[in-house]
């Protein structure tokens, strides 16, 4: 069956600018998470939805980040006013227990 | 919050040989530890995981060992292949919960032919 979709794949936006990362999990998969991934780092959580509602925010670095998902499936990653530093590559995984299947991932360039 | 360590941070091995890589943990109620390989510029995959209700799990040429006492637990792959060159990353989950997994720095496994 299909695995998690991200897009795009790859973004290069100017600082300052906005920008919106999507994800679509495995369906039926009622948990989703988003990390961050830079150069040489190991990952980084964001966020955690179980369903639609988002228990823990406590990755997301500064309130220029922000996620939502509707109607349990799609996800949607907003990052505001993007400056150098939010430049990485972005994971979204989803689980329907305890293995974390990931997408590939959106690359992001913040020039 | 859960504290995971990864070491090393690079290892370089000749095909055939046995590689290891240890992480260590702090929260005691960590009851489940996943490692994932991620081949460049692909996504994590999970290859191997283990409970805190066992102590040793096998899988072919990979194994990974756990010591709940000392908060450390270990991936071992035998007669190692080219293909087995990748980043290897250990995770915990926090807080005895289902969902949050805290990841290591990952290990860049190279296997020389």
């Amino acid at each position: 069956g299909a695995g998690v979709s991200q897009s795009p794949s790859n973004k290069v936006t100017e600082k300052g600018k906005d920008v919106e990362l999507r994800c679509d999990p495995i369906s039926g998969h009622t948990a989703l998470y988003w990390y961050r991934q830079s150069l040489g780092q190991g990952l980084e959580f964001l966020i955690y939805f179980q369903g639609n509602s988002a228990p823990d925010k406590s990755g997301l670095p500064s309130d220029r980040f922000s996620a939502e998902r509707t109607g349990g499936s799609v996800s949607t990653l907003t990052i505001q006013r993007t400056q150098q530093e939010d430049s990485a590559v972005y994971l979204c995984a989803s689980t329907p227990a305890n293995e974390q299947f990931f997408g590939p991932g959106t690359r992001l360039t913040v020039l | 919050g859960e504290n995971v360590e990864q070491h090393p941070s690079t290892l370089s091995v000749q095909e055939g040989d046995s590689a290891v890589i240890k992480c260590t943990y702090s929260d005691s109620a960590s009851n489940y530890f996943p490692w994932y390989k991620q081949e460049l510029g692909k996504r994590p995959q999970l290859i191997i995981d283990i409970r805190s209700n066992v102590g040793e799990k096998k899988d072919q040429r990979i194994a990974v060992t756990l010591n709940k006492t000392a908060k450390h637990f270990s991936l071992h792959i035998t007669e190692t292949q080219p293909e087995d060159s990748a980043v290897y990353f250990c995770a915990a989950n926090s807080g005895g919960s289902n969902y949050k997994l805290t990841f290591g720095k990952g290990t860049l496994l190279t296997v020389n032919p």
